[in-house]
């Protein structure tokens, strides 16, 4: 089975300034990983998944993240935050072979920009 | 394209009553997959439907059962409900069963169980 750690509940940060999302995950297999957005009384969006190749992954909203397999993270990040960007920030997992239907989710990190 | 929807977007029901909860698929998409979101927690897989019949289960018990119709649109059923099934339903349609394939959000249901 597969698990998520997100590290930090909440993260505040001013306007401009880069912000980075921590997540790490546990798993016995190889696993395609995942960063989702959710704003306030939204579903969620897909920002950004690994599921092979280069490490660094971009996506949209001008976010990243990087794949490190040796720490078993995936760490999101973003240069200049701006207001709009204030939401819940969910890394989720999944085993990349056989039936990887069900996304495992981590807690969420809630992402507040202040002016 | 219309979107994920989801219907009702409100529910409140007393505990040990029976509720269904809906959504629409993308277009062209024939996969749904069905998630609780506890207050203060991420998304839980509760199972998935392919072409009408359910593909994958998480830890939910039986009561919590579901449809797919030839439309690809589907329904979450909850008998006896209880307490703690006070949450955010998710549902997410996708173009096949791996999540190697995006999956599309509704904005979900939110039930309140008294």
């Amino acid at each position: 089975a597969q698990s998520v750690t997100q590290l930090d509940s909440q993260v505040p940060v001013f306007e401009e300034a880069p912000v980075e999302l921590r997540c790490n995950y546990s798993s016995s297999v190889s696993v395609y990983l995942f960063w989702y957005v959710q704003y306030p009384n939204q579903g969620l969006q897909l920002l950004l998944k690994y599921l092979s190749g280069s490490t660094l992954v971009k996506g949209i909203n001008g976010f990243e993240a990087e794949f490190n397999k040796s720490q078993t993270s995936f760490h999101l990040r973003k240069p200049s935050v701006h207001i709009s960007d204030t939401a819940e920030y969910f890394c989720a997992v999944t085993r990349s072979g056989g039936s990887n239907y069900k996304l495992t989710f981590g807690k969420g990190t809630l992402l507040t920009v202040n002016p | 394209e219309t979107g994920v929807t989801q219907s009702p977007t409100h529910l409140i029901k007393t505990r040990g009553q029976q509720v269904t909860l809906r959504c629409s698929s993308q277009s062209g998409h024939n996969t749904v997959s069905w998630y609780q979101q506890a207050l203060g927690q991420g998304p839980q897989f509760i199972f998935q439907y392919y072409r009408e019949e359910e593909n994958g289960r998480g830890n939910f018990p039986p009561r919590f059962s579901g449809l797919q119709f030839p439309n690809y649109s589907s329904e979450l059923n909850v008998n006896a409900l209880e307490l703690d099934d006070s949450a955010l339903y998710l549902c997410a349609s996708s173009l096949g069963t791996g999540v190697a394939e995006t999956q599309y959000f509704g904005p979900g249901t939110r039930l309140l169980v008294l």
